[in-house]
């Protein structure tokens, strides 16, 4: 058990509509990633949080967002959903997010858009 | 052509092989890190490296940041090293990851 808990584990929705993906970071971090895992593109880096502001943004599209919450949770914020979404989506949280940090990673939330 | 390159993309062996998967990076990196990824979906970091070699139970890995390689080394691998191994390198001053394709392992009994 990593600690990072995501939530749903399991989406299923429609093109055009618009969802939220939960992540709490383990306990004492303060850094949170989000990737996507597609079948095409693997896994890539879309944006980092540290202590409730933006550190890094990766490829990111503009129809996401994202946000860190001061009791350091956070949220990825999908919209206008298209078929291409369709992916794992991933959570990670790190003590600080500098370098030399392991990141540990939550289970997942598998997103499947109809 | 990516910035980090797995090889094999899959590998079979029987139970008790030794076996070694492939990392290769063109970028300057500050860590290396070897994920292992279920079945079912869940990740878990295996190791980070910056140099030399790191050994945790039957896996070792190990890092040559003058070849921009490295290698995840399982020792007598057992069914349950199932997986996919994912190779990730951390860059400049910044924490995110930028992955390999992974390496998809599967063990026979």
């Amino acid at each position: 058990d990593s600690g990072v808990t995501q939530t749903p584990k399991h989406l299923i929705t429609a093109t055009g509509q618009r969802v939220t993906l939960r992540c709490s970071p383990r306990s004492g971090d303060l850094s949170v990633y989000w990737y996507q895992q597609s079948l095409d593109q693997g896994l890539q880096f879309l944006i980092q949080y540290y202590n409730g502001e933006e550190r890094a943004k990766g490829n990111i599209l503009e129809r996401f967002s994202a946000q860190q919450f001061p009791d350091l949770h956070s949220e990825l914020n999908l919209s206008s959903l298209e078929l291409g979404d369709s992916a794992l989506y991933f959570c990670a949280s790190s003590v600080s997010g500098d370098l030399g940090q392991p990141q540990h990673f939550g289970d997942g939330t598998r997103l499947s858009i109809l | 052509k990516n910035e980090v390159e797995q090889s094999p993309q899959n590998l079979t062996a029987q139970e008790g092989e030794f076996i070694t998967i492939n990392c290769s990076y063109s970028v300057g990196i500050s860590a290396l890190h070897w994920l292992q990824q279920h079945p079912g979906g869940g990740i878990v970091s295996l190791f980070m490296l910056s140099s030399g070699k790191k050994k945790h139970g039957r896996l070792i890995a190990t890092i040559n940041i003058q070849e921009k390689h490295s290698s995840l080394h399982i020792t007598a691998s057992h069914p349950r090293d199932s997986a996919v191994y994912i190779c990730a390198v951390s860059r400049g001053s910044q924490g995110n990851l930028i992955f390999g394709k992974g390496t998809k392992l599967s063990v026979k009994p």
